[in-house]
């Protein structure tokens, strides 16, 4: 079975532009959540779809944002990028539902804003 | 808010001997604890968790353990080698709730050999 796949891996954008990042879970699948890494901080949480539902949200602004497929691949999308948006943005898919709770992450797409 | 402390942020110990890492977390819904290695420049592996109806689970040389009243959940690493050097992150969610994942801030083990 294939793993979790993100796109594209590496990515440079400038100040004030927009970006959107593509996430294709492991099949049968329908949860993914969308976390922000950086050397200081950790894992941060950003937002989980369930079923093109939005289920959750951590605490970033607005210019962050996310969708789902009927396919379960979702986006997520940052306007207005700023300096402190460089970083590592890994996406985990899981089931979901059921008693299955376990969570597999992709490679990550590493932003750069300059 | 949710919050997951986790100690210390770096560890070296000797190769062969053990490691502990220890977290904390804040939400009394957290029902599922998982733990993840990551290797440099790659994704987060999933190593072993624990659900909140165990106090304690074994995988070979990885342990974990979860004390519910505290709430307090450890990372037990023992006959360590050069591999098992990496970050590792615990994480605790209300898995069948919110499905929201907190994550610790990583610790970093060096094994010395």
């Amino acid at each position: 079975k294939a793993g979790v796949t993100q796109t594209p891996r590496y990515l440079i954008k400038t100040r004030g532009q927009q970006v959107t990042l593509s996430c294709s879970p492991i099949s049968g699948h329908r949860s993914v959540s969308w976390y922000q890494q950086t050397p200081g901080q950790g894992l941060q949480f950003l937002f989980e779809y369930f079923s093109e539902t939005q289920r959750n949200k951590g605490n970033f602004p607005g210019r962050f944002s996310g969708r789902q497929f009927s396919n379960s691949r979702s986006e997520m999308n940052v306007s207005t990028l700023e300096l402190g948006d460089s970083a590592l943005y890994l996406c985990a898919s899981s089931f979901g539902t059921g008693t299955s709770y376990e969570q597999y992450f992709g490679p990550g797409t590493r932003l750069t804003v300059t | 808010g949710e919050n997951v402390e986790q100690h210390p942020s770096t560890l070296s110990v000797q190769e062969g001997d053990s490691a502990v890492i220890k977290c904390t977390y804040s939400d009394s819904a957290s029902n599922y604890f998982p733990w993840y290695k990551q290797e440099l420049g790659k994704r987060p592996q999933l190593i072993i968790d624990i659900r909140s109806n165990v106090g304690e689970k074994k995988d070979q040389r990885i342990a974990v353990t979860l004390n519910k009243t505290a709430k307090h959940f450890s990372l037990h690493i023992t006959e360590t080698q050069p591999e098992d050097s990496a970050v590792y992150f615990c994480a605790a969610s209300n898995a069948s709730g919110t499905y929201k994942y907190i994550f610790g801030t990583g610790t970093r083990l060096k094994v010395l050999a």
